[in-house]
């Protein structure tokens, strides 16, 4: 059974950072890119970063670029978003998402884990 | 990026059928067979409905298709149950190989 799970989500005041990581299970990691998707309260999904299965290839929202970094560890299984310099706007849940085998679309999700920029 | 364009609201009663449009541009739907559908019950997360413009996932119920026309993708549910109100999204790849969601539509169940 495929299994996506985020942790690292937290309270953090504006300026400061977070690390995101998400602990994949149940099929090879390593073949799959994958991607954090994010929903402020009571808003719709934004894609935020995507990147390739061997880490070659990295995108990134406007919104995030320059300030927000995505990773992988295909020997953990695990994927990273190193988010810095987080704003009020960046409060949101983040989803990481796998890519379907070769399309576009995201074919499993985890939980989420809430992130919250406050003073 | 800008979002793509979902209605905030669609209705419809137990039996009926209904249709949520996603409109984008020649950069993302229009240009690309990528288009996909997600429903998402409160507090939960999104399910794909929809992939690849009109294709359904194994286990995903065949009330629920998928088309396109230029930029305009539509998901259409027929048969509609009490199980189908929750939020369902669009998304499409981009031409700067990056990814873009509708602003979602709520639909209600009456």
């Amino acid at each position: 059974e495929v299994q996506l799970v985020e942790s690292g989500g937290g309270l953090v005041q504006p300026g400061g950072s977070l690390r995101l990581s998400c602990a994949a299970s149940g099929f090879t990691f390593s073949s799959y890119e994958m991607n954090w998707v994010r929903q402020a309260p009571g808003k719709g999904l934004e894609w935020v970063s995507y990147i390739s299965s061997s880490g070659s290839t990295i995108y990134y929202a406007d919104s995030v670029k320059g300030r927000f970094t995505i990773s992988r560890d295909n020997a953990k299984n695990s994927l990273y978003l190193q988010m810095n310099s987080l704003r009020a706007e960046d409060t949101a849940v983040y989803y990481c998402a796998r890519d379907s085998s070769y399309s576009y679309d995201f074919d499993y999700w985890g939980q989420g884990t809430l992130v919250t920029v406050s003073s | 990026q800008s979002a793509l364009t979902q209605p905030a609201s669609v209705s419809g009663s137990p039996g009926q059928s209904i249709t949520i449009s996603c409109t984008g541009t020649s950069s993302d739907v229009g240009g690309y067979n990528y288009v996909s559908w997600y429903q998402q019950h409160p507090g939960k997360a999104p399910k794909l409905m929809i992939y690849e413009v009109s294709n359904r996932p194994s286990g995903v119920s065949n009330r629920f298709s998928g088309s396109k026309s230029g930029n305009t993708a539509s998901l259409t549910i027929s048969g509609l149950q009490a199980e189908d109100e929750a939020d369902y999204y669009c998304s499409s790849y981009t031409s700067s190989s990056r990814k873009v969601f509708g602003g979602g539509t709520k639909l209600t169940v009456l």
